[in-house]
């Protein structure tokens, strides 16, 4: 299968805990996207990149949420000191040069985090 | 941050019915899409318009954008049992780079066989 794969799929933490999300884009493609989802929401824009520059960031993306790619591949995204309010699915997407602009993403199956 | 209204929330719909969502915002876009979300899977994109006015067809899906450019419509004809799934509309508004969506509320679909 070569698209957009999110690691891990669950994560339960405790209030307070650091958690990590990793995401690989198809292979190729140069932009990649997280977006948060909470339960009976559209999914809300956070951050993209492309390639290994990080062009914007959401007001929703608080200090304690940071998110690289380092080597313009895969991305993290980790969350600090979490608080229940964190608690969503978090989406990567990516996005080919061919389609920059056209709206076009193609999404992982997200990771679910439950903070206690 | 903004979300975009959709409406109906939901829709229980017997097989064989056409079904009608829409859409509206208080923004102008550049282009409207609707992505189907499916339980425990990321959204795919099922149809995009570029142009006011723009109406664009995939299989059995019509979708419109409007001329105001604040506002599409999703037609889905004659429903089988795989429609079923969450539909939400995505507007962009073309900054100079990247595909940076707002996304709707969505419209739960369910049909009845």
């Amino acid at each position: 299968d070569t698209g957009v794969s999110q690691d891990p799929r669950h994560k339960i933490t405790k209030r307070g805990q650091n958690v990590t999300f990793r995401c690989d884009p198809i292979s190729e493609h140069n932009r990649l996207y997280w977006y948060r989802q909470t339960l009976g929401q559209g999914p809300e824009f956070l951050t993209y990149f492309q390639n290994e520059a990080q062009l914007e960031k959401s007001r929703l993306l608080s200090d304690r949420f940071s998110a690289e790619r380092p080597k313009g591949s895969f991305s993290t995204l980790e969350i600090q000191r979490t608080e229940q309010g964190d608690s969503a699915m978090y989406l990567c997407a990516s996005s080919p040069p061919t389609t920059a602009n056209t709206g076009e993403l193609f999404f992982g199956e997200g990771s679910r985090l439950t903070v206690l | 941050g903004q979300q975009l209204n959709q409406s109906p929330q939901s829709m229980f719909i017997q097989e064989g019915e056409d079904v009608s969502m829409n859409c509206t915002s208080s923004s102008i876009f550049n282009t409207w899409l609707w992505y189907k979300q499916d339980p425990g899977e990321g959204p795919v994109l099922l149809i995009a318009l570029y142009k006011a006015g723009e109406l664009t067809s995939n299989g059995r899906l019509t979708a419109q954008f409007g001329i105001t450019r604040k506002d599409s419509f999703l037609n889905i004809s004659a429903s089988i049992p795989s429609d079923v799934g969450i539909y939400f509309c995505a507007g962009q508004i073309l900054t100079g780079g990247g595909n940076k969506l707002t996304f709707g509320t969505g419209t739960q679909l369910k049909v009845e066989l």
